[in-house]
């Protein structure tokens, strides 16, 4: 089945440690997408990236990196950098930039 | 700024009944305006709404794009107890990048 996958569903952390969550896709899309939704709030873009080897920050990068080595793959490290990390993390791909994005299930860090 | 306005926040409604959900866009460069159902995890794509693609359908949901009053609607008709959910409303400008509103929250009851 063709999709987009995020593990882990759930991540606790405690403060002062990175954590890295993982996105992969089998949709052979070339552009991949972060976003983090809180509540009461949309969803805003923390990384993107339109093709392998190349990511650009989105509106709230801080605190956050990512690679995209493989066109499948696109794992975000929360760093301890980030103040309020708590939050539910989604992934996304579409076939190009600014095409329809396709989510996964999404990853809800908590920090203790 | 771009930005994207959903009303209402919440609605309750009971099971047959229609709902109007809204989404009012501000955006340089607009390209498209998306619907997405969010139950618990994955938000769930409905509709792409363009200039070239005002109006769109699939079963009990409906959407209209009004590029004068820059607006959308989603209707749904008959609800039921699986219609609840967050409804998502995003906006593409130029490129990459999507806008999304805050969401609205219906609950459908039996």
């Amino acid at each position: 089945d063709g999709g987009i996958t995020q593990s882990p569903k759930y991540l606790f952390r405690k403060e002062g440690q990175n954590v890295t969550l993982s996105c992969e896709q089998n949709l052979n899309h070339d552009a991949m997408y972060w976003y983090r939704q809180d509540p009461g709030q949309g969803l805003r873009l923390i990384y993107y990236s339109q093709i392998v080897n190349d990511f650009q920050k989105g509106d709230i990068a801080e605190g956050y990196s990512v690679s995209r080595e493989k066109k499948e793959s696109f794992p975000l490290t929360v760093t301890s950098a980030q103040k309020n990390p708590t939050a539910f993390y989604l992934c996304a791909s579409s076939i190009l930039e600014g095409d329809t994005q396709y989510f996964g299930p999404g990853t809800r860090l908590t920090v203790l | 700024e771009d930005k994207v306005v959903q009303s209402p926040l919440s609605l309750v409604v009971h099971e047959g009944d229609t709902v109007t959900l809204n989404c009012s866009y501000e955006v340089t460069n607009f390209r498209s305006l998306l619907w997405y159902k969010q139950e618990k995890k994955a938000p769930t794509f409905l509709f792409m709404l363009t200039s070239s693609g005002i109006e769109k359908k699939s079963g009990r949901l409906s959407s209209i794009l009004d590029k004068k009053e820059l607006s959308s609607i989603l209707n749904i008709t008959a609800t039921q107890t699986g219609d609840s959910a967050i409804y998502l409303c995003a906006s593409t400008s130029g490129t990459y990048k999507y806008i999304f509103g805050t969401g609205t929250r219906l609950k459908v009851l039996a």
